[in-house]
């Protein structure tokens, strides 16, 4: 059964980068046709997507975020990370990694359980 | 964007009874080469991530209980849950998939009365 968990950091200082890892279990991320996800949530409020990459190396950036956000992936160990820079208290959220099962524009069947990342000095 | 509005904020409901939240979009999510409409419901509970209820708009996803209902087409789409449980306290939200960037209507609270 595939299962994703984030790793991380849980306080980054205001300006500098957050950097989020998700480790992929009971599956590989180079599956053909999967593609993998960064959604976030501040505390208390709506679901946000952030990021999604594919298989083949694809990715996809929510315009609001773009110039700030880097989705990779590590095929090595099985796992995907996210960067963003430039961090402010806004960035403060839950942050989740999830799979789309064939293609970005799908709903997204497993989730990790989630990281806390607070900005703060 | 397409922007994903639900309706109610919040809503109370007995044990057994219907609940209903509605979920309308700012643009159609129905793709027709397909005839598919690109919009999902998830479940979240405090402290949980969000739980794939529906997609496709009325496909239930394996596993989930068949009091869980999803119906509507284009723009306007219903949540239905049929006979209110205990356990169904909790966030829903709809989000769409046809256009990038996938977007989430901003959530539905469901209290047990």
């Amino acid at each position: 059964q595939l299962q994703l968990q984030e790793s991380g950091p849980g306080l980054v200082k205001p300006s500098e980068t957050l950097s989020l890892t998700c480790t992929v279990s009971g599956g590989s991320i180079s599956t053909t046709h999967y593609h993998w996800g960064w959604f976030r949530q501040p505390p208390g409020k709506g679901l946000e997507w952030v990021a999604t990459i594919s298989y083949s190396g694809s990715t996809y950036y929510n315009p609001s975020l773009e110039s700030r956000v880097t989705i990779a992936t590590d095929t090595s160990k099985n796992q995907f990370s996210l960067e963003v820079s430039s961090v402010t208290a806004a960035d403060t959220a839950v942050y989740y990694c999830a799979r789309h099962p064939y293609n970005i524009y799908e709903f997204s069947r497993n989730w990790g359980q989630g990281t806390l990342v607070t900005v703060s000095s | 964007d397409i922007v994903m509005t639900q309706s109610p904020d919040s809503l109370a409901v007995s044990l057994g009874e219907r609940a209903t939240i509605n979920c309308k979009s700012s643009q159609s999510v129905f793709y027709s080469p397909n005839n598919k409409d690109y919009l999902a419901w998830y479940q979240q509970k405090p402290g949980q991530p969000p739980k794939l209820l529906i997609f496709w708009a009325s496909t239930r996803e394996p596993g989930v209980p068949d009091r869980f209902s999803g119906s509507g087409s284009g723009a306007d789409f219903t949540l239905t849950i049929s006979s209110l449980q205990a356990e169904d306290a909790a966030l829903y939200y709809c989000q769409q998939y046809y256009g990038l960037p996938l977007t989430f209507g901003q959530g539905t609270r469901l209290d047990i009365k």
